[in-house]
């Protein structure tokens, strides 16, 4: 079946705007995560959606960033008044159930001019 | 906290010759998973293997070999007459019971060479 897909899977922006990343996971799938990966910090995570509970925002870096997942599928994450330190590629993942395998998406490559 | 360390930044070796790559964890959690995913030039991250930390049998899928190792806790990535597609960016993570999310190495990038 289809693997996780990921759009746009570039993206340039200025400064100051804001920006929306979509994730699209694996049909059947409860658990959506969005990670980061960057030159400086590696992979981290920032944030863990499952089924209709409350997600786990514990690695959003600041408050401008934050996520949505609607009817338990597609998640959109943004983030407003982007900073030069923004950019790096985002990687959402997907599990059948918390605590199985993660499987990810190509990313999306965000570069903040 | 979790902790992953991969302290082996770049390997670069001939094909055909065998490989290693370190991974070592810290958690104080009884139950936690440890995986291995690929990192081709492509950017996307490919699913290796998982163990969980029940579970010490090694474990081998083809030129690949996996060394688990509680008592130093090592969860180390052998390949075995290397080529050069398996030339990538190789990722060890951690996860524990409770907590969903990937505990990352920094990761280590093999160059194969023909």
């Amino acid at each position: 079946g289809a693997g996780v897909s990921q759009s746009p899977s570039n993206k340039v922006t200025e400064k100051g705007k804001d920006v929306e990343l979509r994730c699209d996971p694996i049909s059947g799938h409860t658990a959506l995560y969005w990670y980061r990966q960057s030159l400086g910090q590696g992979l981290e995570f920032l944030i863990y959606f499952q089924g209709n509970s409350a997600p786990d925002k514990s690695g959003l870096p600041s408050d401008r960033f934050s996520a949505e997942r609607t009817g338990g599928s597609v998640s959109t994450l943004t983030i407003q008044r982007t900073q030069q330190e923004d950019s790096a590629v985002y990687l959402c993942a997907s599990s059948l159930n918390r605590e199985e395998t993660q499987y990810f998406g190509p990313g999306t490559r965000l570069l903040v001019l | 906290a979790q902790k992953v360390t991969q302290a082996q930044t770049e390997i670069s070796v001939v094909e055909k010759e065998d490989v290693t790559l370190d991974c070592v964890y810290e958690t104080r959690d009884t139950t936690y998973y440890l995986f291995w995913y690929k990192q081709p030039p492509s950017g996307e991250l490919v699913f290796l293997i998982r163990r969980n930390s029940f579970d010490e049998q090694n474990e081998i899928s083809g030129r690949y070999s996996w060394n688990f190792q509680k008592s130093t806790s090592s969860f180390n990535f052998t390949i075995t007459a290397s080529q050069v597609v398996d030339s990538a960016v190789y990722f060890c993570a951690l996860s524990v019971e409770g907590a969903q999310k990937l505990v990352f190495g920094q990761g280590t990038r093999l160059t194969i060479n023909p």
